[in-house]
């Protein structure tokens, strides 16, 4: 079983609409949660850290489930920019090793 | 302020060939990473370097070798190129207190025939 599972999709959502994705991982010791965005032939970058309490970016909402070991992420009022790969990203603690998932694929449908 | 930067963006090695791949970055970064991205696969971790001077092994290290010249710099090595190592390579590094947050270079394609 792979530490940190997402559904691959691909998503494909009208502008406007809202989406969300979810993940899974194994390893109750995480201590760190994050979202990464991975645009087409491009690195990852961070789009967001997941509190315990969630948590809000403007259109973005992460929440973290630790009794589920279950990450989510909504994006409401989807825009064409927003069409990248979601990479979900667990850390275990000192480690400063960050564990991701394969990624979930969004487009943005005009 | 570049970041991390990597070189070279692509290259083709027959089988059998050696190559360096270089990483360097200007943030004062303690920590550096090598990963292989694949198709499916998502990141893997090959190396890491916690801070100047050690290096240990990732997930798939097999076929690989690593150097921290120094704060900045971080190469990976293939000394014996197979097309099993043929994949997307990115350089990441993290601050050195406190954020996990790793930072990328844009990546080397490479094409083991």
């Amino acid at each position: 079983r792979k530490e940190v599972e997402q559904d691959p999709g691909p998503f494909n959502v009208p502008e406007g609409a809202t989406v969300a994705f979810n993940c899974t991982y194994s390893n109750s010791a995480s201590q760190s949660f994050f979202w990464y965005r991975q645009d087409c032939r491009k690195e990852p970058k961070l789009l967001m850290s997941v509190y315990s309490s969630g948590n809000e970016d403007g259109r973005f909402t992460a929440q973290l489930n630790r009794a589920s070991q279950y990450i989510s992420l909504l994006i409401r009022d989807s825009k064409l920019s927003d069409s990248a790969t979601y990479l979900c990203v667990v850390s275990k603690g000192s480690a400063r090793q960050l564990t991701f998932g394969s990624g979930t694929q969004l487009t943005v449908l005009p | 302020n570049a970041g991390v930067t990597q070189t070279p963006k692509f290259q083709v090695l027959k089988t059998g060939q050696s190559m360096t791949l270089q990483c360097a970055q200007d943030m004062n970064h303690n920590s550096m990473y090598w990963y292989r991205q694949d198709p499916g696969m998502g990141l893997r971790l090959i190396y890491y370097s916690a801070s100047e001077g050690t290096t240990d092994k990732g997930e798939v290290p097999n076929g690989y070798n690593v150097s921290r010249l120094n704060k900045r710099e971080f190469s990976l090595r293939l000394e014996s190129a197979a097309p099993s190592q043929t994949s997307v390579y990115f350089c990441a590094s993290t601050p050195t207190s406190g954020d996990v947050t790793q930072y990328f270079g844009p990546g080397t394609r490479l094409l083991v025939l």
